[in-house]
This record gives structure tokens, C-alpha cells and sequence, in this order.
């Protein structure tokens, strides 16, 4: 069974630029979360999408959004990149929203130059 | 405000040893507990899930124990290996007045453990 993909692995951005990064969880899951990871913050949630709608929302500013499609598969996006937003993006996966078991990707590794 | 803290920060032992991983949180009206591991450069695997309402968990050399009256878990690992280098992060969902998860997981900052041959 194929676990939570994450593409792309590495990117290079910089400022000002805008990124969109996809995630296909586990088969039959539909919940999908993003979290941002970085030194300084540690772990940090972004928002949660449940059957394609947004049920729960981190403290990001609004250059952070995201959706999800019929198939489950979520994309995350980033308008006008800052130095700050380099960090490991991580999606996770669970069958229920808000309560299940999560399982985490590989994640997203961006660098904003 | 959950707040999450993983103690120590950093842990050092020699293999065969067994060890124990302590995670406090200060709202204990918790939804579940996750511990994860975390390699570097990779992304979290899953290692236990306690329910609010247990006490414990166990998977292999691995058990994870849960007071949520005082706000405390910790995670045994029996019989260290050099492989079981890695951080561990432990992450707790919240409890909404209405008794319903908030959603999110709010993880510490994680122990960095080393097991030595």
C-alpha cells in the first residue's frame, strides 16, 4: 500500500515568486493536512482539508492557501515567497477528519533565495 | 494555548540500554496523543496512537503511556538499537468546548536521541 506522496522533493524559489505543491495521500484517506516545518518554529499547522473543504486553519497569512480535489489529492500554494517561508513542507494523511491516525510524507523541502 | 514540551532536547546512550522520552503538555483536554520518529532530512513515521481515554499503548520495543490529569506522556524504549537514532516528536490534538477535536496536532520541539554501538 502505497503511502503519502509529496512532489516536488527540493525547489529553489525567490522572493516574490509563488510555488504550488501537490500531495496525494494514502488510498481511501481523505483528510489531508499540511504542516510547516522549520529550525526555529518547529512543527506548525497550516490547514486541513476534509472531502474538498477546509475544516481547519493554522495562523498563516493569506499568501498561504490551499484545496483539495474529488480524488483526495491536495495542492498547497505560496504567493510572493519570503526569505521566512524556506522550510520543510509536510502533508499528512488520515482516514477521518480531525481524529484519526495521521501519516506523514516525505515532504517538500523549498529554499526562497 | 496547547503547549507542547519534549525533555530532554538531546540524549545520548549505548546500545542495549533502555530509555525513557518525557512530553508534557499544558491543556489536558487532549483528543488523542501521537509519538512520532523523524530521520534526518525525512518525514515523520507514525510509532504510537493513544486515545484520550487509555493509559497505554505498545508496539514492539516501543510503549507509550498517557496521564492526561497531569498532562504527561512519555515514551519506554526497550533494549536500544543504533538504528532507533532519530528524533522523536511527540503531538497531541486538542478538545474544543464542544468536546470535538480541534483538528491540528501541536508537537514539541522534539528529543534528538543517539544510540552509540
Amino acid at each position: 500500500k502505497a503511502g503519502v506522496t509529496q512532489t516536488p522533493r527540493y525547489l529553489i524559489k525567490t522572493r516574490g515568486q509563488q510555488v504550488t505543491l501537490s500531495c496525494s495521500p494514502i488510498s481511501g484517506h481523505r483528510s489531508v493536512s499540511w504542516y510547516q516545518q522549520t529550525p526555529g518554529q518547529g512543527l506548525q499547522f497550516l490547514f486541513e482539508y476534509f472531502s474538498e473543504t477546509q475544516r481547519n486553519k493554522g495562523n498563516f497569512p493569506g499568501r498561504f492557501s490551499g484545496r483539495q480535489f474529488s480524488n483526495s489529492r491536495s495542492e498547497m500554494n505560496v504567493s510572493t515567497l519570503e526569505l521566512g517561508d524556506s522550510a520543510l513542507y509536510l502533508c499528512a494523511s488520515s482516514l477521518r477528519t480531525g481524529t484519526g491516525e495521521l501519516f506523514f510524507g516525505e515532504g517538500s523541502r523549498l529554499t526562497v533565495l | 494555548k496547547q503547549e507542547v514540551t519534549q525533555i530532554p532536547a538531546a540524549l545520548s546512550v549505548p546500545e542495549g540500554e533502555n530509555l525513557v522520552l518525557n512530553c508534557s503538555f499544558t491543556d489536558s483536554a487532549i483528543y488523542n496523543l501521537q509519538w512520532f520518529r523523524q530521520d534526518p532530512g525525512k518525514g515523520l513515521t507514525s510509532l504510537l496512537l493513544i486515545q484520550s481515554s487509555q493509559r497505554e499503548q505498545t508496539s514492539g520495543r516501543l510503549n507509550a503511556s498517557l496521564d492526561k490529569s497531569s498532562g504527561r506522556s512519555t515514551l519506554y524504549i526497550a533494549a536500544s538499537q543504533p538504528g532507533d537514532s532519530a528524533t522523536y516528536l511527540c503531538a497531541v490534538r486538542g478538545l474544543n468546548a464542544g468536546g470535538t477535536s480541534y483538528g491540528k496536532l501541536t508537537f514539541g520541539q522534539g528529543t534528538i536521541l543517539t544510540v552509540h554501538p
